[in-house]
């Protein structure tokens, strides 16, 4: 398996904007997290799927942000519209048992929103 | 509500020298504690981790040590190279809820 793959590695976008993020998690997870890395705030998860069931979105900060995972294989992070403040690191991660084993991690896509 | 600190943020040691690594969790329910190392432009990676029902676990130069009553776990890197220098993270997990530490700096000089 590739591992957890995300695209694009970088987004630059104007304040406004609709930025998309994109997950692939590994083949046989059940569990998917989005969370999001600055240096100010550390990892923050934002939102946990469980067999594509969104569970917890509490991490999730404003109704601009806004995920889905429509199959197994598929997930999305939405801005809309975007602003500087959401410039960080977005990673997916995926796990075979939620939090009870190892997430692996993608390689994140860096946001800058000028 | 669930809290990890980790300490110290920042660790310089000498090529060859210990690091040691301090994280304590506020949820007593957490029952996995995984340890991962992300280095620059990189994205985190496991590199050991250890359940609630043991005390102590060690992989060659790494080694992680729980302690349940106190709420806090440790990582040991003996022999450190300069291929360690990373940001190194612990978590607390419990159900599907990790919860990471701030990270620490460690750069392990020539």
């Amino acid at each position: 398996d590739a591992g957890v793959i995300q695209s694009p590695r970088h987004e630059v976008t104007e304040m406004g904007q609709e930025v998309t993020l994109r997950c692939k998690p590994i083949s046989g997870h059940n569990s998917l997290f989005w969370y999001r890395q600055t240096m100010m705030r550390g990892l923050e998860l934002l939102i946990y799927f469980n067999n594509n069931v969104p569970i917890d979105d509490s991490g999730m900060p404003e109704d601009r942000f806004s995920a889905k995972m429509p199959n197994a294989s598929f997930s999305t992070l939405k801005i809309q519209p975007s602003e500087p403040r959401d410039s960080a690191v977005y990673f997916c991660a995926s796990s075979r048992d939620g939090g009870n084993t190892e997430a692996f991690f993608g390689q994140g896509t860096r946001l800058t929103v000028v | 509500g669930e809290n990890v600190e980790q300490h110290p943020s920042t660790l310089s040691v000498q090529e060859g020298d210990s690091a040691v690594i301090k994280c304590t969790y506020s949820d007593s329910a957490s029952n996995y504690f995984p340890w991962y190392k992300q280095e620059l432009g990189k994205r985190p990676q496991l590199i050991i981790d250890i359940r609630s029902n043991v005390g102590e676990k060690k992989d060659q130069r790494i080694a992680v040590t729980l302690n349940k009553t106190a709420k806090h776990f440790s990582l040991h890197i003996t022999e450190t190279q300069p291929e360690d220098s990373a940001v190194y993270f612990c978590a607390a997990s419990r159900a599907y809820k990790y919860i990471f530490g701030t990270g620490t700096r460690l750069k392990v000089l020539a």
